[in-house]
């Protein structure tokens, strides 16, 4: 069954801990995106990957960070630098310069 | 910097009529895609339509329509014939049409009501 995989689907993190968000995809898709979705903001890209071993920033990267040891993987890592980091997370992945399709999401909650 | 922005944060409709949503941009690139997606409550982002700016022809998809104005860099959706199901959030999106810088700018979003 193809597509993306967004886990987990909720997330609870305490303030000060770092925690990963994963996101993995088998649609053989050379590029990975990161976005962010806060109400009434619509979403802003976090971080992009267009190939395996290389990413880069998006709008609002501070306090984030990611990697892309594969290219079906692309988990995004929410650290305690993260000043305000409750939100909806979507990850997506496009082929370079194909449209892009969204994971199903993940919801962090600090407590 | 491109910018997108919808400039209505809610709209509201009675069931089987039409409403419309407007969307602008601003860019100094050419060539480029525009996207209205839809975020019904389950948050999945769904691709309503797409629409690449070098085409002169509205992009239409069953009930739903652009009327894109390039100069005026302008970009709105008409959905006809409004059902239930219609009812979420929609977002204006713009992609620059170079495929080494391939990801979305979207608008604020507008959250589509409908009344039956």
């Amino acid at each position: 069954d193809g597509g993306i995989t967004q886990s987990p689907k909720y997330l609870f993190r305490k303030e000060g801990q770092n925690v990963t968000l994963s996101c993995e995809q088998n649609l053989n898709h050379d590029a990975m995106y990161w976005y962010r979705q806060d109400p009434g903001q619509g979403l802003r890209l976090i971080y992009y990957s267009q190939i395996v071993n290389d990413f880069q920033k998006g709008d609002i990267a501070e306090g984030y960070s990611v990697s892309r040891e594969k290219k079906e993987s692309f988990p995004l890592t929410v650290t305690s630098a993260q000043k305000n980091p409750t939100a909806f997370y979507l990850c997506a992945t496009s082929p370079v310069g194909g449209l892009e399709f969204f994971g199903q999401g993940t919801r962090l909650t600090v407590v | 910097a491109q910018t997108v922005t919808q400039s209505q944060p809610e709209m509201s409709v009675q069931e089987a009529e039409t409403v419309t949503l407007s969307c602008t941009y601003d860019t100094s690139e050419s060539d480029y895609y525009l996207f209205w997606y839809k975020q019904p409550p389950s948050r999945q982002m769904i691709l309503v339509i797409r629409q690449e700016a070098y085409k002169q022809q509205n992009a239409t998809e069953n009930r739903f329509s652009v009327n894109f104005q390039k100069a005026a860099k302008s970009f709105s959706l008409k959905i006809s014939d409004s059902q239930l199901g219609d009812a979420a959030m929609y977002f204006c999106a713009y992609r620059s049409y170079f495929g080494s810088q391939g990801n979305l700018i979207f608008g604020k979003g507008t959250k589509l009501s409908v009344k039956p």
